[in-house]
């Protein structure tokens, strides 16, 4: 069954980095890995997005491995205002083709 | 900066009435798309539209709904005959590729909150 998983949830403390992964077995070959935010009540807001090895841009980095059977979001310096969940967002092989599938969700709180 | 509009905010129908959910996307962008979260749970892909045609739908997309781009600028979801079970969030999308879509941003309206009685 292709799936994209998630942990759950995450704790964190203001300033720390904070490292999210999403495992995705089935990601189909062209299909690039994007990561949103969202706040409760509201729609997912774009983060980052890559297709292999190493992207980063004001906010995140995203790590991928030559596999990409996996990927983590990097949030280098968290605040109060980080806490939300985070989803994964790849193209899965299913039996019926290719599936835009988001991950399961994290769901990060950042504490003082 | 430009963003995707979902009209309304708040919807509430009756078991086996037609809901229409309106979605502005962004001017530029030409691929659009549906996706739908319960409460509490995961973002889900519902359908999505490029050139006046659905380019993929996932199994939850079945002969109740549908889409349309009726004008230039919106780009409707359809639900024929509501079951208590479609009560979610309802997100529109839209990116601007031309390309097949899966190498560009998706960005996402605010949402529609259904709720079937």
């Amino acid at each position: 069954l292709a799936k994209t998983t998630q942990p759950i949830s995450m704790d964190s403390y203001e300033g720390q980095e904070v490292n999210i992964t999403c495992s995705h077995n089935n990601i189909a070959t062209n299909d690039y890995i994007t990561w949103y935010q969202q706040f409760p009540s509201q729609g997912p807001r774009f983060i980052i997005q890559g297709y292999k090895t190493k992207v980063t841009n004001e906010v995140a980095s995203l790590f991928i491995p030559a596999d990409r059977k996996s990927s983590t979001l990097s949030l280098p310096r968290v605040s109060l205002s980080d806490t939300a969940v985070y989803y994964c967002l790849v193209g899965l092989y299913t039996g019926g083709g290719n599936k835009l599938t988001f991950g399961t969700g994290t769901q990060l709180k950042v504490e003082l | 900066e430009p963003e995707v509009t979902q009209t309304p905010s708040h919807q509430v129908t009756q078991m086996g009435q037609e809901v229409i959910l309106r979605c502005v996307p962004i001017s530029n962008h030409l691929y659009f798309y549906w996706y739908r979260q319960i409460l509490g749970q995961k973002v889900e892909f519902l359908v999505s539209f490029y050139n006046n045609e659905i380019s993929e739908k996932s199994e939850i997309f079945d002969d109740q709904f549908s889409v349309e781009r009726p004008d230039g600028s919106n780009f409707t979801l359809k639900i024929r005959s509501t079951k208590l079970e479609d009560s979610a969030m309802y997100f529109c999308a839209s990116s601007e590729t031309a390309s097949g879509g899966r190498s560009d941003t998706q960005y996402f309206g605010p949402g529609t909150r259904l709720t079937v009685l």
